[in-house]
């Protein structure tokens, strides 16, 4: 069951700028644990976007950006392109009442 | 280059076990927390479990507590995931997932290509 709450879709024309958010609670987002993004391609296997909110793998374009501020994150793609078209989810760490890794419940990316 | 490939991935009836493997290479392999990451069939992403690199802490979500057992020989680079008391709600691709750091579960920097474990009768 995921605690992380996401939109189930958005959707922007090639080349504009779409965002993602992410909103937790006080015991992950709102208690300071990074926030980290993953790609999920059709068919694939997820991949790191963004790690410790805001920073990029080599490899991953800089139209790809993330912020993290109270409760909430956001992953913001600029220059929307038709690759961009995929699954997103966001990811955090929470502590209560045990240690556990938490998702964040997907949107998908839809380039008209 | 970094690769992990899961193995032992078939259709098991209610009830049932199984075990499924990852073989790691292309990095140090006892020194990164491992994790298993389970997708259901059109569904979002669900962390289970993770190991640390000296095997003595393993974590799971609620959801397998009980149930699953998480380990690894690092004398093999492999980790592996024992599943029991397998239900229809465990049906899902398993995913073996690196972590960049040993000790507490971060991130997942690498993925392997996944596993599918389906539970039917």
């Amino acid at each position: 069951q995921s605690v992380l709450t996401q939109p189930p879709s958005v959707s922007g024309a090639p080349g504009q700028r779409v965002t993602i958010s992410c909103t937790g609670s006080s015991s992950n987002i709102g208690a300071g644990y990074d926030v980290h993004w993953y790609q999920q391609l059709p068919g694939t296997a997820p991949k790191v976007l963004i790690y410790g909110n805001n920073n990029r793998p080599s490899g991953v374009p800089d139209r790809f950006s993330g912020s993290r501020s109270g409760t909430s994150a956001s992953l913001a793609i600029t220059g929307l392109q038709a690759e961009d078209e995929a699954d997103y989810y966001c990811q955090s760490y929470d502590p209560s009442p045990r240690t556990s890794l938490v998702f964040g419940t997907g949107t998908k990316v839809t380039v008209l | 280059e970094v690769q992990l490939v899961e193995s032992g991935g078939d259709f098991v009836q209610p009830g049932g076990s199984l075990r499924i493997s990852c073989a790691a290479s292309g990095f140090m392999f006892s020194n990164y927390v491992m994790n298993w990451v389970r997708q259901a069939p059109g569904k979002g992403l669900e962390w289970v479990s993770a190991i640390n690199g000296g095997s003595y802490i393993t974590y799971y979500a609620d959801s397998v507590k009980g149930r699953f057992t998480i380990s690894r020989d690092n004398s093999k680079n492999t980790l592996y995931l024992q599943m029991n008391s397998l239900s229809a709600e465990d049906t899902a691709i398993y995913y073996c997932a690196k972590d960049p750091f040993d000790g507490t579960p971060y991130y997942f920097d690498y993925w392997g290509q996944g596993v599918l474990v389906t539970v039917s009768s």
